[in-house]
């Protein structure tokens, strides 16, 4: 079982706040991703990080950002929350020379009012 | 066009029978194939993975991939209540290119009542 986790599981927040969406793995993988799931609809990737101090933006345009101050630790942030970003986000990473091999996390279900 | 396109059911079959699931891609630059499946509330987990064209069995699960017509299937076998979940296909690109970039299918939810 991968050793990834995201906390919260679950938040509701209301509209204009600050938010961090917390992602950790013990592997020591270099490569972690973030993306966002909508029910019925594909995994998009919004970030990824080859290692730290490197981050780059994904294929879905977002307003969130993130940061990788540390290998295990990959968080992402909302400045301002708004009812459109109400999804559920998925951190995943992957070890040096197996990129196709994603593990993930369990998720954060995000509803902002 | 979508690169990955997946018909996400909902499918529901009865305890043992054989399951079908596909999906179908446009760019032929994929060359490594992966299943994921998701249960409720999870993220999802690998459940195959093969490269280029072929077949690859792992117990009850077989995966195939036609190259030449673009389209890759999982087959579970005797499926049992625990298989219900959504499972995603997923592909990349080769590794030099994109750095493990992984696209994914919308998922084909799957019931497998007793």
């Amino acid at each position: 079982e991968a050793d990834i986790y995201q906390t919260p599981r679950y938040l509701v927040i209301g509209t204009g706040k600050k938010i961090t969406l917390e992602c950790s793995q013990t592997m020591g993988h270099d490569k972690m991703y973030w993306y966002q799931q909508d029910p019925g609809m594909e995994l998009h990737l919004i970030h990824y990080s080859y290692g730290v101090n490197s981050t780059e933006k994904g294929d879905l345009s977002s307003e969130s950002t993130v940061s990788r101050i540390r290998t295990e630790h990959f968080p992402l942030t909302l400045e301002s929350a708004r009812p459109s970003h109400t999804s559920q986000y998925l951190c995943a990473s992957s070890e040096r020379g197996r990129l196709d091999t994603q593990y993930f996390g369990p998720g954060t279900r995000l509803t902002v009012l | 066009q979508k690169e990955v396109e997946q018909d996400p059911g909902p499918l529901s079959v009865p305890e043992g029978a054989i399951v079908s699931l596909n999906c179908t891609y446009s760019n032929s630059a994929f060359q490594y194939f992966m299943w994921y499946r998701q249960y409720s509330r999870k993220g999802p987990e690998l459940l195959m993975y093969t490269y280029s064209s072929g077949n690859k069995e792992d117990g009850r699960f077989t995966a195939q991939v036609d190259k030449s017509s673009k389209y890759i299937s999982l087959f579970i076998r005797d499926s049992q209540p625990s298989d219900s979940a959504t499972y995603l296909c997923a592909m990349s690109k080769p590794r030099g290119s994109t750095l493990g970039r992984l696209y994914f299918g919308r998922g084909t939810q799957l019931t497998v009542w007793p």
